[in-house]
């Protein structure tokens, strides 16, 4: 199963809005919406910040806010803060092998 | 509050075993289904196996179909990997999390495992 295909990196400064795509196929980001979204920082524990293609766990701030078209998902965060900085990667549902990740994203803010 | 404890990571030379443990705590364990993800380094996050909230069903990817077995014990709340025949290739950082449809809800804080001779 091959990876979700995402951007290597982005950047936004302060303030500012930035969107991550994460583009799949029909089998698995288009076929459902069992999309999620993880910040990683280096050294910590995976946070999901956005799981059924647009749900927020509670906790997560309201800047975060995930969408879907046909294959692509994608993630926006507005209001860039500086703890923003991280990788970011997106999953799926595929029923052929269960879960498939995205390649991950990594958001300097600049 | 949900907690996954990952325990068991080392240093193995190639072609070796070891056995990886998570310890859950703060959710009804026996209710979910619970997965290992890894993370190399440099590399992005790595989904591998998954097992069923029973454990009548266990799926691998094909990088470990073979040389590694997820089980779980609900009576203990507890997930365990067991790997043999180990690769300098399987160097990374091992998570386990709760699954639902794709998503990883919970995450450990990962257990480190390098393989070198």
């Amino acid at each position: 199963q091959s990876a979700l295909t995402q951007p290597a990196s982005v950047s936004g400064s302060p303030g500012q809005s930035i969107t991550i795509s994460c583009t799949g196929t029909s089998s698995d980001v288009g076929g459902h919406n069992y999309v999620s979204w993880y910040q990683h920082h280096p050294g910590k524990a995976p946070k999901v910040m956005i799981y059924d293609v647009s749900n927020r766990p509670s906790g997560v701030s309201n800047r975060f806010s995930g969408s879907k078209s046909g294959n692509t998902a994608s993630l926006t965060i507005s209001g860039l803060q500086a703890e923003d900085e991280a990788d970011y990667y997106c999953s799926s549902y595929t029923i052929n092998t269960h879960v498939v990740f995205g390649g991950g994203t990594k958001l300097t803010v600049l | 509050q949900v907690q996954l404890v990952e325990s068991g990571g080392a240093l193995v030379k190639p072609g070796g075993s070891l056995r990886l443990s998570c310890a859950a705590s703060g959710f009804t364990f026996s209710d979910s289904f619970m997965s290992w993800i890894r993370q190399a380094p440099g590399k992005g996050l790595d989904y591998f196996s998954i097992i069923s909230s029973t454990g009548d069903y266990t799926n691998y990817a094909d990088s470990v179909e073979g040389r590694f077995t997820i089980s779980r014990d609900n009576t203990k709340n507890s997930l365990y990997l067991q790997m043999n025949s180990l690769r300098a290739e399987d160097t990374a950082v091992y998570y386990c999390a709760t699954v639902r449809y794709g998503q990883f809800d919970y995450w450990g804080q990962g257990t480190l495992v390098t393989v070198s001779s």
